[in-house]
């Protein structure tokens, strides 16, 4: 069985300054990560995904996640925040077999400071 | 078309009555997906449709019942619900591939409150 942890259920952070949202996850086998994002009361967005084609993948609005084996983590990071950054993120895995779920972490809000 | 589009956006129902959510995509993907999400919660999985056959259900009360008319639409039934099921109700849509690389694509959720 799968399973990712989000460290952090509130992060913020000046305008301007490094998002950096954690990701760690847990599977017996290769997964298959993302990063969704969801403004409120709207649906979830992707933002980027990891396929094993390559560790840093860049996704969509300048955010970017690197996933490294070794730490088992998959963290998702911006250079420099934005106010319309402001929302809920949520990591999630899939596994490589036949069940097709994602499997979600609790969620991230992240906050925007002017 | 890369969107999922899902009526109505906002529903008050009471207890007794009867009412429907429907989602449509014309991605061509073959699963499609019910999620019920609390407030600053993650989706929770309901049912997953695999070419118009229902393949998942996750222990959901009888009260919500899924169809799945053809490949392009989903509907959930609604019928007796309590208090407690007021949520954000998300239909997601997804190609049905071997592995786990089905990006889903998710609609803006009907916001139901139940009365």
């Amino acid at each position: 069985a799968q399973s990712v942890t989000q460290l952090g259920s509130h992060v913020s952070v000046s305008e301007g300054a490094l998002v950096l949202l954690r990701c760690n996850y847990s599977s017996s086998v290769p997964p298959y990560l993302f990063w969704y994002v969801q403004y409120p009361n709207q649906g979830l967005q992707l933002l980027l995904k990891y396929t094993s084609a390559a560790t840093l993948v860049k996704g969509i609005n300048g955010f970017e996640a690197e996933f490294k084996k070794s730490e088992t983590s998959f963290h998702l990071t911006k250079p420099s925040a934005h106010m319309s950054d402001a929302a809920e993120y949520f990591c999630a895995v899939s596994d490589q077999g036949s069940a097709r779920q994602l499997t979600f972490g609790s969620g991230t809000q992240l906050t925007v400071l002017p | 078309d890369t969107e999922v589009t899902q009526t109505p956006k906002h529903l008050v129902m009471g207890m007794t009555n009867k009412k429907s959510l429907k989602c449509e995509q014309h991605m061509g993907h073959r699963a499609m997906y019910w999620y019920k999400q609390k407030a600053k919660k993650p989706p929770e999985l309901m049912f997953v449709y695999s070419y118009e056959k229902l393949s998942i259900n996750e222990s959901v009360p009888s009260r919500f019942s899924p169809e799945c008319p053809n490949s392009s639409l989903l509907n959930l039934h609604l019928h007796a619900l309590q208090p407690e099921d007021s949520a954000l109700y998300l239909c997601a849509s997804s190609h049905w591939t071997s592995g786990g690389n089905n990006e889903q694509f998710f609609g803006p959720g009907t916001r139901l409150t139940v009365l």
